[in-house]
């Protein structure tokens, strides 16, 4: 199995802010890395696709991009609603695992 | 626009099966560039990958689960199912449900996309 090494695991920031969230492979995975926003009590919602698609309807204030096998996702501009935990996917390989997830506070 | 809805009962017994349906509307299970997922959030923990099926009847499980788990489609209901047997209290989790969609001509480019709201199942004695 490919793991997804997610960091940090927390991080406070405020509105307006610009903010970068890190996944990093086990191996290489080419760009077959997802990137979903989780807010409390709701399903995760997908936000990125193949490292940097961004999914219909997403705003253009979240993108992602690759480096070998280091993955990022960026927020620039934080929002109140971008509040929320957030997990990597990789999908190179099956089972397409998960990160440990990132919860992003209020500073 | 595409909605998931799982179903099914939200209390076990150890050694019972877990058995969840996940209704789909606005789109069809037979569609040929998705798969159905089940993906699993024990509480205060992250996401756990279950298996899923693809159009074609063909299934992908997690290993640690493979002996236990089975993922199937019901086509003339625009249904699919998850049976998870011999359940323990670490199964204890919100279920959710998903549609997958990737790249038809290359297979790739996987992504759930759309995701049914969730249904908490608890093993207890």
């Amino acid at each position: 199995d490919i793991q997804m090494t997610q960091s940090p695991s927390s991080l406070s920031a405020s509105v307006g802010d610009r903010v970068t969230i890190t996944c990093r492979a086990g191996q290489s995975i080419s760009n077959y890395v997802n990137w979903y926003q989780q807010k409390p009590g709701k399903a995760p919602k997908l936000l990125i696709y193949t490292a940097s698609n961004l999914q219909s309807g997403v705003p253009s204030r979240f993108s992602g991009s690759r480096s070998g096998t280091h993955f990022t996702l960026t927020i620039s501009n934080l929002q109140p609603e971008d509040f929320a935990t957030y997990y990597c996917q990789q999908t190179y390989t099956t089972p397409p695992l998960f990160g440990q997830g990132t919860k992003l506070e209020i500073k | 626009q595409v909605q998931l809805q799982e179903s099914g009962p939200g209390l076990l017994k150890p050694s019972q099966t877990l058995s969840l349906t996940c209704s789909v509307s606005g789109g069809s299970v037979s569609s040929g560039n998705h798969y159905w997922s089940w993906i699993r959030q024990p509480a205060g923990t992250g996401l756990e990958w279950i298996g899923r099926i693809y159009a074609s009847g063909t299934t992908q499980y997690r290993s640690s689960l493979n002996s236990r788990v089975t993922i199937s489609v019901d086509t003339s209901k625009n249904q699919f199912s998850l049976k998870l047997a011999s359940v323990t209290a670490a199964d204890t989790a919100v279920y959710y449900c998903a549609r997958g969609s990737y790249d038809i001509l290359t297979g790739e480019e996987s992504r759930e996309d759309y995701w049914g709201q969730g249904t908490l199942v608890t093993v207890s004695s």
